[in-house]
């Protein structure tokens, strides 16, 4: 299994207030994603990283920033959280350092639940 | 922009029967990946197959298969002798560059 590691696992928080997620990666991999999961939405990227320091947006990224100062670590916060952002949060390594190939291997998933 | 849709959100079968569920994409590339991942209800993503679009071969791991129809924007897959640790949710994803896009989803429950 790919090394990934998110933290926390489970999360509930008020409205209004600051949330960061954690990805840690053991697999030296240079591209890191961070998506959401919906119901009838499948998964939506939010952020991708394509090594440190360097960050793009996804389709979704209003509301959520990302940082990756080390190549095993990429967060996302929510400034001030909103119950819209309730879900279920993915961290994901491309197995391929190609950036146009491979599959993805993922995190187990952190559910944040804004009230 | 890129687009996958799976127009099937439930699909149940029989154990130790086959069943086919629908993908289909839209894309103006012509080099690309498509992937079908399974969800169980442990929440863990698990890579059940992949299919290279400049292959026109249809990919196959076990009992699972692919239907590539690259002119029709196709991607089934086909489970053969369903078990039923084969219940999930799957998801249809496709990747050019970067992004991975996903479909909706589609649950599957398999009968004793």
């Amino acid at each position: 299994d790919a090394g990934i590691t998110q933290s926390p696992r489970h999360k509930v928080t008020e409205t209004g207030t600051p949330v960061t997620l954690r990805c840690h990666q053991t697999e030296n991999h240079r591209y890191m994603y961070w998506y959401r999961q919906d119901p009838g939405h499948g998964l939506r990227l939010i952020h991708y990283s394509y090594g440190v320091k360097d960050t793009d947006k996804g389709e979704v990224s209003d509301g959520y920033s990302v940082s990756r100062s080390k190549t095993e670590d990429f967060l996302l916060t929510l400034e001030s959280a909103t119950s819209s952002q309730t879900s279920v949060y993915f961290c994901a390594i491309s197995a391929s350092q190609s950036m146009n190939t491979g599959e993805l291997f993922f995190g187990e998933g952190s559910r944040l639940t804004v009230l | 922009a890129q687009t996958v849709t799976q127009s099937q959100p439930e699909m149940s079968v029989q154990e130790a029967e086959t069943v086919t569920l629908s993908c289909t994409y839209d894309t103006s590339e012509s080099d690309y990946y498509l992937f079908w991942y399974k969800q169980p209800p442990s929440r863990q993503m698990i890579l059940v197959i992949r299919q290279e679009a400049y292959k026109q071969q249809n990919a196959t791991e076990n009992r699972f298969s692919v239907n590539f129809q690259k002119a029709a924007k196709s991607f089934s897959l086909k489970i053969s002798d369903s078990q039923l640790g084969d219940a999930a949710m799957y998801f249809c994803a496709y990747r050019r560059a970067q992004k991975l896009v996903f479909g909706q989803g589609t649950r599957l429950t398999i009968n004793p």
